[in-house]
């Protein structure tokens, strides 16, 4: 039973376009939500991450979305560079996140286009 | 500041073998977590160790089974090696912070024959 969906595989924009990607989740237990990006051969790296008690943040160029009634949340990339094509996967916790316990979905690959 | 190290970073066992992996973490970090990420998976959580202790547990068999070190290194031991333990497994280590956020090795990509 997956409890955090990204139903997407991939996703293709053009450079300087907004990428938005996908997850659902179905635990409502989970209070906190991160975004992790993987470039091959490499970890996942720390994107960013909200609070169950925020429906909105922001860094930079990204920005999470997180919709508590539909047990959704988004990640919008904007402008998008060439430089972020990985693979991001969602993750969540609960806890607050203090457990440092995540669970991931399987990921979704970004491809930005020249 | 050296990140989050793994070795071995590839190798090949066979059915029925054991293996060793290990792991360094990020410097001035006490927490290791280990997770296994099958081809087309999403990482999945194995356990935790703190204080040497295993604090939090995911669902894997006893045939998976680690321990942490006093310089907070951790190994992770799989025994009776099955085709379907073939993953990439990473060491991920944290320190307080930012909720949720955990710092990441390469990985150690296992391969069962």
């Amino acid at each position: 039973d997956q409890q955090v969906k990204q139903n997407s595989p991939s996703l293709s924009v053009q450079e300087g376009r907004i990428s938005i990607l996908n997850c659902d989740y179905t635990n409502s237990m989970f209070d906190y939500f991160l975004w992790y990006k993987k470039y091959p051969a490499e970890g996942p790296t720390f994107l960013i991450s909200i609070s169950s008690i925020k429906d909105k943040n922001e860094d930079g160029r990204f920005t999470v979305f997180l919709n508590k009634s539909a047990k959704h949340l988004s990640l919008h990339i904007v402008p998008s560079q060439p430089g972020d094509s990985a693979v991001y996967f969602c993750a969540a916790s609960d806890s607050g996140g203090s457990n440092y316990k995540l669970t991931f979905g399987k990921g979704t690959l970004l491809t930005v286009n020249p | 500041d050296a990140g989050v190290t793994q070795s071995p970073t590839h190798l090949i066992k066979t059915r029925g073998q054991q293996v060793t992996l290990r792991c360094s973490p990020k410097s001035g970090h006490d927490t290791v977590s280990w997770y296994q990420q099958a081809l087309g998976q999403g990482p999945q959580f194995i356990f935790q160790y703190y204080e040497e202790e295993e604090r939090q547990r995911g669902n894997f068999p006893d045939r998976f089974s680690g321990h942490q070190f006093p310089n907070y290194s951790s190994e992770l031991n799989v025994n009776a090696l099955l085709l379907g333990d073939s993953a990439l497994y990473l060491c991920a280590s944290s320190l307080g912070g930012v909720p949720g956020e955990l710092f990441f090795g390469e990985g150690s990509r296992l391969t069962v024959l």
